[in-house]
């Protein structure tokens, strides 16, 4: 079945600790995405990749890091730079890379749920 | 002013009735828009994208474009407990050769009651 995976589906941190989650896709997709969503908000880019090797921050990109040595992944990185971590973060994947950008659709994993303790 | 703002809820219909969603983007360069549906606890899940001014209908659901007051919206209709979610409005800027950001609104909750 082709789609988008996260892990873990819950995840706690301790104060100063950095911790990595996890996105896979097998849609051979070009572009990749994290957001951020805290409650009754809506989505916040954290960072984007649009293709292997490349990426750019987004909206709210402090305390956090990336990396996209793969074109099926791009893990997410909350460093203890990121104060107020506690979130649910969604991964998405669009096809990308290629010309018209206007129609490039996103889709969405199942997200993780952060919770700092 | 937010970039992408949607009509505050929740919103609360009975069932068999017409939702209506609405939202409003402050880029007029924007080029394409998506309407997404968010189960409690769940990720988004895309039920429509448009990019004509005009309506676009797929099943039950139509979505409304008019570029020139910047206003996107949705139409369910005969709605459904199952339709019960929060819908998220989002809007890309992206142009013919130009990457653009997808902007997200804040949501609106819909509850469809028996």
């Amino acid at each position: 079945d082709g789609g988008i995976t996260q892990s873990p589906k819950y995840l706690f941190r301790k104060e100063g600790q950095n911790v990595t989650l996890s996105c896979e896709q097998n849609l051979n997709h070009d572009a990749m995405y994290w957001y951020r969503q805290d409650p009754g908000q809506g989505l916040r880019l954290i960072y984007y990749s649009q293709i292997v090797n490349d990426f750019q921050k987004g909206d709210i990109a402090e305390g956090y890091s990336v990396s996209r040595e793969k074109k099926e992944s791009f893990p997410l990185t909350v460093t203890s730079a990121q104060k107020n971590p506690t979130a649910f973060y969604l991964c998405a994947s669009s096809i990308g890379s290629s010309p018209p950008f206007s129609t490039d659709t996103q889709y969405f994993g199942p997200g993780t749920r952060l919770t700092v303790l | 002013q937010k970039e992408v703002e949607q009509n505050s809820g929740p919103l609360s219909v009975p069932e068999g009735a017409i939702a209506s969603l609405n939202c409003t983007y402050s880029d007029r360069g924007s080029q394409s828009f998506f309407w997404y549906r968010q189960y409690s606890g769940k990720s988004p899940e895309l039920i429509m994208s448009i990019y004509s001014n005009g309506d676009k209908e797929d099943g039950r659901f139509t979505a409304q474009l008019n570029k020139a007051s910047q206003y996107v919206s949705l139409l369910i209709r005969d709605s459904q407990p199952s339709d019960s979610a929060t819908y998220l409005c989002a809007v890309n800027n992206a142009g013919g050769t130009s990457y653009g950001k997808l902007t997200f609104g804040q949501g609106t909750i819909l509850t469809v009651h028996p």
